[in-house]
């Protein structure tokens, strides 16, 4: 079957760094996503990945491992505004995505 | 912009009624999708449609229609409600069925079944 497993919850510091793993069984792999969803809104995108390595954006950053099925998004320089969920979704070889449960991240101050 | 739309915002349903939630996009997007979402899962699709007059079946369809007459629009049909179809539904477009897309979503259908 296909799976894709994420941490339910954490928890962090206003101004510190989190990085939120990521990781995949699917059938064939043709990319990566992450999404941020605040609570109560629709999911936003926020990076994709394809190859190997890491994709830069401004405070976020998304890392691949294909022959790991490993992803992390990291989030640097926090800000109360980043408490939301953060899904992983990987697109198989049907190009439908696969989604995580999703990580609830609570920024305290 | 509008970019997605959806409609209602939120719905409470007697079981066995039917419901059709609506969905337009007026980004002229060929990929469009309707997702349920429910506490403790990650968004599960329901059908799909990669082009306008044709859809496909996605994880979860059980219950569910779509129809795909034109680019803009995709309704989705709950023919006879039952509880289990309590849930939140997400509608979303992207510029193509396959490559590497980013998919916009609607701000999200609340049901209640009861």
């Amino acid at each position: 079957g296909q799976n894709i497993d994420q941490p339910t919850e954490m928890t962090a510091t206003e101004g510190a760094i989190v990085q939120i793993n990521c990781t995949y069984q699917t059938s064939g792999f043709n990319g990566l996503f992450w999404y941020q969803q605040h609570a109560g809104e629709a999911p936003t995108f926020l990076s994709y990945n394809v190859l190997d390595g890491l994709e830069e954006k401004g405070r976020f950053s998304s890392f691949l491992s294909r022959s790991k099925g490993y992803s992390y998004l990291l989030l640097k320089e926090l800000q109360m505004k980043d408490s939301a969920s953060y899904h992983c979704a990987v697109r198989d070889s049907n190009y439908q995505l696969i989604w995580g449960a999703g990580t609830k991240l609570i920024i305290k101050p | 912009t509008a970019g997605i739309t959806q409609a209602p915002t939120s719905q409470i349903l007697a079981a066995g009624r039917s419901m059709t939630l609506r969905c337009t996009q007026d980004m002229r997007h060929n990929a469009m999708y309707w997702y349920r979402q429910d506490l403790g899962l990650g968004l599960r699709l329901i059908h799909y449609s990669n082009t306008a007059g044709t859809t496909g079946k996605g994880e979860v369809p059980d219950g569910y229609s779509v129809s795909r007459a034109n680019t803009d629009d995709f309704p989705l049909t709950l023919a006879s409600a039952v509880p289990s179809q309590t849930s939140v539904y997400f509608c979303a477009s992207s510029d193509s069925g396959d490559g590497g897309t980013e998919a916009f979503f609607g701000q999200g259908t609340r049901l209640t079944v009861v």
